[in-house]
């Protein structure tokens, strides 16, 4: 069974179109995020959910909206899409945010993003 | 000032011989500190985290931890061509109600046989 799991894995669109990546952990953590890696593999955290809370929002444009249904799942839903929202986007969860391994990050798989 | 920073590399090593991946960072109210491995178009994966000054082994790997200087590395000893990935820092800050864990920019590692 996969521990976070994200789809789509590839996602390839046009300019100005509106996409969303679902992300899913099943190892019962707290804690979920979305990262964004970019072509120079520069890993930068955009959002951060802790129980279904909104706990850090970077300085991401508002084009990009999280949400958290259950402390299961997080999607990253994007509107307008740009060129350089192309990147690899990351989920990872991690079982909370206090004790040091409870900070330790589990990845899923990414989903490549590709705006043409 | 970058918050990580780590030299992009790359750095090449014969097989066999110690690895070792240098990271600085600065806010000096950090609290825990990992190092991940990734491979070319995979994601990120823990080899270790480390939160007291000091050195923790875990078999090949030892990270070290020099909270005066602002400073955590990572040694592989015995170095395998498998060892060769991307190497990310990670740092988690000091805002304690949040798990804001900053990555630095990651150094490729290469092992030549």
């Amino acid at each position: 069974d996969t521990a976070v799991s994200q789809t789509p894995k590839y996602l390839v669109t046009q300019m100005g179109n509106d996409k969303s990546i679902k992300c899913e952990q099943n190892l019962g953590h707290d804690t979920m995020y979305w990262y964004k890696q970019d072509s120079k593999k520069f890993l930068k955290i955009m959002f951060s959910y802790n129980n279904k809370e909104l706990i850090i929002n970077e300085t991401v444009p508002n084009r990009f909206s999280p949400k958290s249904p259950d402390k299961a799942h997080l999607n990253l839903h994007i509107n307008s899409l740009e060129l350089g929202d192309s990147a690899v986007y990351f989920c990872a969860s991690s079982l909370g945010t206090g004790l040091s391994g409870a900070n330790v990050l589990t990845f899923g798989a990414g989903s490549r993003l590709t705006v043409l | 000032q970058k918050e990580v920073e780590q030299n992009s590399g790359p750095l090449s090593v014969p097989e066999g011989a110690i690895a070792s991946l240098n990271c600085t960072y600065s806010d000096r109210g950090s609290q825990s500190f990992f190092w991940y491995r990734q491979y070319s178009g995979k994601s990120p994966e823990l080899i270790m985290f480390i939160y007291s000054n000091g050195d923790k082994e875990d078999g090949r790997f030892t990270a070290q931890l020099n909270k005066a200087s602002q400073y955590v590395s990572l040694l592989i000893r015995d170095s395998q061509p498998s060892d060769s990935a991307t190497y990310l820092c990670a740092v988690k800050g000091r805002y304690s109600s949040a798990s804001k864990i900053i990555f630095g920019s990651g150094t490729r590692l290469s092992i030549r046989p």
